[in-house]
């Protein structure tokens, strides 16, 4: 457990509008990573980041974007929600050491 | 592109039977993760593999990875009403900066009273 919440769990918006969803660590862990996780698709890499300030694409980045301006926070921005990004969004973090990564408990957001 | 197939995708079984959950590639991984999730709760580790060849015990869970690190097995043993839940492998192919993981789809395993 490397004490990753994850605010707010759920979250109901309306198409258009912008959402941030955060992400605290406790563990100091350089690796921090943004998932959604879909019936069908498993889980997808949204954005993650390999340090403070430093960020890269996952597979499924369109939509959205990352900051990370401290060790333990990563916050991830729909700039303008639509209802295919209805998830549950999971982050996750890691040493890096054998690639482990700690989840957070999810988020639920539903665009309507 | 790297891809991770898991099979079976769902899984039903009774008390005490056993069962194995595969998951296979046609790349080379340097490790490879197990992980077991519950509903509405993220996925957590079960176990890391390193080594072609390795087996590592967790309980009743058997985990294997393949001779050449393209492939790994997860058998259950007597499987318990409490084993239900998605298990998903996750392989990681380090490069540079590079931490990311390559993620099977899951196996849903039920297992009934």
């Amino acid at each position: 457990d490397a004490g990753i919440t994850q605010s707010p769990r759920h979250k109901v918006t309306e198409t258009g509008t912008p959402v941030t969803l955060r992400c605290h660590q406790t563990e100091n862990h350089r690796y921090m990573y943004w998932y959604r996780q879909d019936p069908g698709h498993g889980l997808r890499l949204i954005h993650y980041s390999y340090g403070v300030k430093d960020t890269d694409k996952g597979e499924v980045s369109d939509g959205y974007s990352v900051s990370r301006s401290k060790t333990e926070d990563f916050l991830l921005t729909l700039e303008s929600a639509t209802s295919s990004q209805t998830s549950v969004y999971f982050c996750a973090a890691s040493s890096g050491y054998q690639e482990t990564q700690y989840f957070g408990p999810g988020t639920r957001l539903l665009v309507l | 592109t790297q891809l991770l197939e898991q099979s079976p995708q769902f899984l039903s079984i009774q008390e005490g039977e056993n069962l194995t959950v595969y998951c296979n590639s046609s790349s080379v991984f340097s490790s490879l993760q197990w992980y077991r999730q519950e509903p509405g709760e993220g996925p957590v580790l079960l176990v890391t593999v390193v080594t072609g060849g390795e087996v590592k015990k967790l309980k009743r869970l058997t985990f294997q990875f393949g001779d050449a690190r393209k492939d790994s097995s997860l058998h259950i043993t007597a499987a318990q009403t409490g084993d239900t839940g998605l298990y998903l492998c996750a392989g990681a192919a380090r490069a540079g900066n590079n931490r990311k993981l390559i993620w099977g789809l899951g196996t849903s395993l039920a297992v009934n009273p």
